[in-house]
């Protein structure tokens, strides 16, 4: 597609739930990044993947936060019985090879309520 | 503990005036450092950047001045535009890390007409 797409961009879901969202990159961008934001703060890096395999699983907070990616393509983060200080945008980014610039492309995001 | 700082964080500025917004880190080991900027309910899109090997990198209206010594960058917007007017990120990158940004946490930047 022409962008970082992102499904789906609002969810509220009830604490103790599983979420799992959405996210299909640039075609042919083989780098794909998960950050997220939560209110006031910066972006914090959670999981990179190079093609299919995540070399950088660094920023995910706990293991109720899982990721995984398909075919150079879809990405989908899960966490498992959400809390409420989950609550965040997710956002997803991706790239060719990273470059001098980077090139990273971010998603719109899906801001995450847990209530 | 946060390596990126933008202690401001909003600015506002006048139309045709420049803005300078300012960002210091703290890790010696950044070597690439980037502007991004971020419309509400939008995604962040890259804006400029520049290399530690550099002290400045221009880009139309758009430059970024680094000053290695300090361990400080400034992004200077001249003219401003109303265009202009959102939330800009500062993010640093450290050699062998993936390209994992750090990201500051924002300052949010008005022009008025």
């Amino acid at each position: 597609g022409a962008g970082v797409s992102q499904s789906p961009s609002n969810k509220v879901t009830e604490k103790g739930k599983d979420v799992e969202l959405r996210c299909d990159p640039i075609s042919g961008h083989t780098a794909l990044y998960w950050y997220r934001q939560r209110l006031g703060q910066g972006l914090e890096f959670l999981i990179y993947f190079q093609g299919n395999s995540a070399p950088d699983k660094s920023g995910l907070p706990s293991d109720r936060f899982s990721a995984e990616r398909t075919g150079e393509s879809v990405s989908t983060l899960t966490i498992q019985r959400t809390q409420q200080e989950d609550s965040a945008v997710y956002l997803c980014a991706s790239s060719f090879d990273p470059g001098p610039n980077y090139g990273y492309t971010f998603g719109s995001g899906t801001r995450l309520t847990v209530v | 503990d946060q390596q990126v700082k933008q202690n401001s964080p909003s600015l506002s500025v006048q139309e045709g005036r420049i803005s300078i917004l300012n960002c210091d880190y703290t890790n010696s080991m950044f070597d690439y450092f980037l502007w991004y900027k971020k419309y509400p309910a939008e995604g962040p899109t890259f804006l400029i950047s520049i290399s530690s090997i550099k002290d400045k990198n221009e880009d139309g209206r758009f430059t970024v001045f680094l000053n290695k010594s300090a361990k400080h960058l400034s992004l200077h917007i001249v003219p401003s535009q109303p265009g202009d007017s959102a939330v800009y990120f500062c993010a640093a990158s450290a050699k062998g890390s993936n390209y994992k940004l750090t990201f500051g946490k924002g300052t949010l930047l008005t022009v008025n007409p």
